[in-house]
Order: C-alpha cells, then structure tokens, then sequence
C-alpha cells in the first residue's frame, strides 16, 4: 500500500513548450502533495504545498506562474512547467500525503525532465 | 530557519563494514526526525524516524537516535551489505508532524563485496 505514481518517468522537450507531469496516489488520499525540485548531486528542494481544492502555497523565489500546480482530487496533483528553458531541466520528484492512518509522506519516483 | 547539515559522500565501504552518516540540525521548537534512502532509479523511501528528544529509530538494521543536547540524528549500521548502497537523506519536519520536510544534502553510500 501508499504507492505514488508519476508521469510520464522521463521528458524531453523543446525550448518554449510546457510540459505537464501527475502525480497519483494509487491507494489513498492524499490531502496535501508536496512537489520536489532535485539537482544533481543536491538535495530536494521542496517548491510547492498542493491541497486538494485549493490554491498551491509556493516557496520563496520558486515562480507560480512558471510552475503551475493543480490538485483536483484527492489522488492527483499535476505540475506544468511552462514555457520550459533549458535550466528548468532537473529531476522532479511528488510526494503524498496520507490523510488518514499513518501519517507519513510517501516519495513518486520522480520525473527527469530535459529541456532542449 | 530551519536546516540540515550532513556529511558529504561519497561514503565507500567494504561489505559487513560499520556505517555512520553524520546529521545535524537546526530548528526552533521541537522537530521530527527522517531518514530517508532513495535506491538507484527509484523514490525517497522512509527509512526510520524519531519524534522526540532521545527516540531511537531503526529499520532493516539502521539505527538512528534523536539527540537534543547535540541537535544530531546520526544513521549508523552494524554490519552493511552491498544491497545498501543508496542515497541517505537526513530530514526534519517541524512541529512533529509530517508536514514541509526539509532535507538535507544527502549521502551517497557504496558498498563493495
């Protein structure tokens, strides 16, 4: 149980296009998610807090309007990057969670995105 | 603010050899404690967690104890395997809950036969 999926695993795009990557909770609900920015050979940078129904709360100096976070449902958050640059291209990792039971945050495997 | 110090890796090992990665932390109030290992080509992974001052965490043969007096939160194993090589995490949620980890910068542990 508490599995998190991401998609897709890996993208590459172009200069100037958005990319969108889900986040799921395949087993439980997940109040909040929690989006990840990881630089090689760095920690995880934690970039957003996702509620569900509500407004993301972003960290200092991470731009919401670059990285746009929509938590429709109680198993799903997405993250778009939009008009995506080539230092946007980083490991992007999700987190869940777990509304009730064990109070724990459960890891995606993350997203490798490239921008070319 | 809150902040995580560890120490820096690569960490290399013989197997069966003992394992300590250093962690401090700085926090106001009362944080949680995380360790967490994240494998090749795979998600962060809870490890073990301590909530209060002198808590011991421990897992699959890691141990970890919540030092107040000395702000750390060290992982140490006995006896390491090759199936343990891994990046180990050391994190801190503040106010005891779950909530807004903050990581540090990770240990990246190779063990050899």
């Amino acid at each position: 149980g508490a599995v998190v999926s991401q998609h897709p695993s890996r993208v590459i795009c172009k200069s100037g296009t958005s990319v969108k990557i889900e986040c799921r909770s395949l087993d439980f609900q997940a109040t909040t998610m929690f989006w990840y920015r990881q630089f090689p050979k760095k920690s995880l940078m934690l970039m957003a807090t996702s509620n569900e129904g509500s407004k993301a709360t972003y960290e200092q100096g991470v731009e919401k309007d670059k990285f746009l976070i929509n938590h429709a449902s109680l198993t799903l958050s997405t993250l778009t990057v939009t008009s995506a640059h080539p230092e946007d291209s980083s490991f992007y990792i999700c987190s869940a969670h777990q509304r009730e039971g064990y109070n724990e945050q459960f890891f995606g495997p993350g997203t490798r995105l490239t921008v070319l | 603010g809150n902040s995580v110090t560890q120490m820096e890796g690569p960490v290399t090992l013989s197997e069966e050899a003992f394992l300590t990665i250093n962690c401090t932390y700085t926090a106001t109030g009362y944080p949680s404690l995380f360790w967490y290992v994240q494998y090749p080509g795979e998600g962060l992974q809870l490890l073990l967690k301590a909530t209060k001052a002198d808590d011991k965490g421990s897992n699959k043969g890691f141990e970890a104890t919540y030092r107040k007096e000395t702000t750390s939160f060290h992982l140490e194993k006995g006896s390491v395997q090759v199936s343990d090589s891994a990046v180990y995490f050391c994190a801190l949620s503040g106010g005891g809950g779950y909530n807004k980890l903050i990581f540090g910068a990770g240990t990246r542990l190779a063990v050899h036969p």
